[in-house]
């Protein structure tokens, strides 16, 4: 059983195209994130939300657009995809401080 | 804003050597604390916590940290490395109402026979 699962798991993908990629979990928790992780290997945090409603956004580009259609379910649009926005996308959920991570959607921008 | 600072970007150690894999935080109150490992082409898993009391705590696979406050530093251990210990190493600290993740730039382990 899939704790937090993301779909797809590669997306290749031209500049200047639009693309979501969905998170969802099953373990009841009230909190989700959307974190990237650059060619460097480094992670950081975009988005989180509780109960459906967004508590951090970091500073992101506002071609990044979260959405929250219930607690289980947190995805991420992209437009006007850049070069920039190729990397690994993770989505984690959490009830406390400890956060479970998906396998990751890994996004190329060609 | 906080930081995790790992400084260590590689490190090679022999199979059934031990193991210390640096980090060191900056944070104001006592911190969560994490460390999370990443193999090839896959996710985090977490291998162990911080948030209070004992400080020195156990985890997943053999490995253990110490978190220890007058160093602001939470290293992690492992007595006997194996094969298939290596992979890329995350600490992190818990910041914000949110608790969002605060990562170092990780570590690389390598494990040669």
């Amino acid at each position: 059983d899939t704790a937090v699962s993301q779909t797809p798991k590669y997306l290749v993908t031209q500049m200047g195209n639009d693309k979501s990629i969905k998170c969802e979990q099953n373990l009841g928790h009230d909190t989700m994130y959307w974190y990237k992780q650059d060619s460097k290997k480094f992670l950081k945090i975009m988005f989180s939300y509780n109960n459906k409603e967004l508590i951090i956004n970091e500073t992101v580009p506002n071609r990044f657009s979260p959405k929250s259609p219930d607690k289980a379910h947190l995805n991420l649009h992209i437009n006007s995809l850049e070069l920039g926005d190729s990397a690994v996308y993770f989505c984690a959920s959490s009830h406390s401080a400890e956060q479970f991570f998906g396998p990751g959607t890994r996004l190329t921008v060609l | 804003a906080q930081s995790v600072t790992q400084p260590d970007i590689h490190i090679t150690v022999s199979e059934g050597a031990s193991l210390e894999l640096r980090c060191n935080y900056s944070y104001g109150a006592t911190p969560y604390l994490f460390w999370y490992v990443q193999s090839p082409g896959q996710g985090l898993q977490l291998l162990l916590k911080y948030f209070s009391g004992d400080t020195l705590v156990q985890g997943i696979k053999g490995f253990e940290a110490e978190f220890k406050r007058s160093q602001s530093s939470f290293n992690l251990r492992k007595p006997s490395v194996h094969w298939s210990d290596a992979a890329e190493y995350f600490c992190a600290v818990a910041e914000g109402a949110g608790n969002k993740l605060v990562f170092g730039a990780g570590t690389i382990l390598r494990v040669k026979s």
